[in-house]
């Protein structure tokens, strides 16, 4: 069955910190990668995608990502984390039949 | 630019009781869809749509009704409330499901 993974439920970094967020994914094709933000009490913005081409992808906010087809993985990274980063991130992946499966979320929180 | 409008954003009902969340989008996207966001959860797709008079179920359906008579308009029914059914519902669209997807603010319902 196609699912998508963030084994980090939450992810404590200092300010100016580098960041990793993990997103692991079972699907038998080539997938649609997306990166989701959401900041408390809103809804979700579009941090990146990834459909095809270069494997490194550049987002919003100097976020960027990287597919990497071997691990089934589209990890998140920042070289230096701000307090505005602060919030919850999800993964997806687009699916063949319509619909996009969702990962957990990861909650980053900012050390001062 | 309105982009996707979903109203109320907060309601209180009582088990047993219907009613309707609204979803408006400007942005001629033929693809809709509606998430319910859970602590831990992650979203979990309710229904979707891909174009006006197609509807189809999401991961978790039951209790809840939809209907697409345009392209614009994507209303969620909840027919007999029920407290497992407090939760933050968002409503988003697309030009189609691979394509990022724009987000509502959210309802935030609460069933007692």
């Amino acid at each position: 069955a196609q699912s998508v993974t963030q084994p980090d439920i939450h992810i404590t970094v200092s300010e100016g910190a580098s960041l990793e967020l993990r997103c692991n994914y079972s699907y038998g094709a080539t997938p649609y990668l997306f990166w989701y933000v959401q900041s408390p009490g809103q809804g979700l913005q579009l941090l990146l995608k990834y459909f095809s081409g270069d494997t490194l992808v550049q987002g919003i906010k100097g976020f960027e990502a990287e597919f990497k087809r071997s691990q089934s993985s589209f990890n998140l990274r920042k070289p230096s984390v701000h307090w505005s980063d602060a919030a919850e991130y999800f993964c997806a992946v687009g699916a063949s039949n319509y619909q996009l499966i969702w990962g957990a979320g990861t909650k980053l929180i900012i050390k001062p | 630019n309105a982009g996707v409008t979903q109203t109320p954003k907060f309601q209180v009902l009582k088990t047993g009781q219907s009613m309707t969340l609204q979803c408006a989008q400007d942005m001629n996207h033929e693809y809709m869809s509606w998430y319910r966001q859970d602590p831990g959860m992650g979203l979990r797709l309710i229904h979707y749509s891909v174009g006006a008079g197609i509807t189809d179920q999401g991961e978790v359906p039951n209790g809840y009704n939809v209907s697409r008579s345009t392209t614009e308009d994507f209303p969620l029914r909840l027919l007999s409330a029920a407290p497992s059914q407090t939760s933050v519902y968002f409503c988003a669209s697309s030009p189609d499901v691979n394509q990022p997807q724009h987000f509502g603010d959210g309802t935030r319902l609460s069933i007692l």
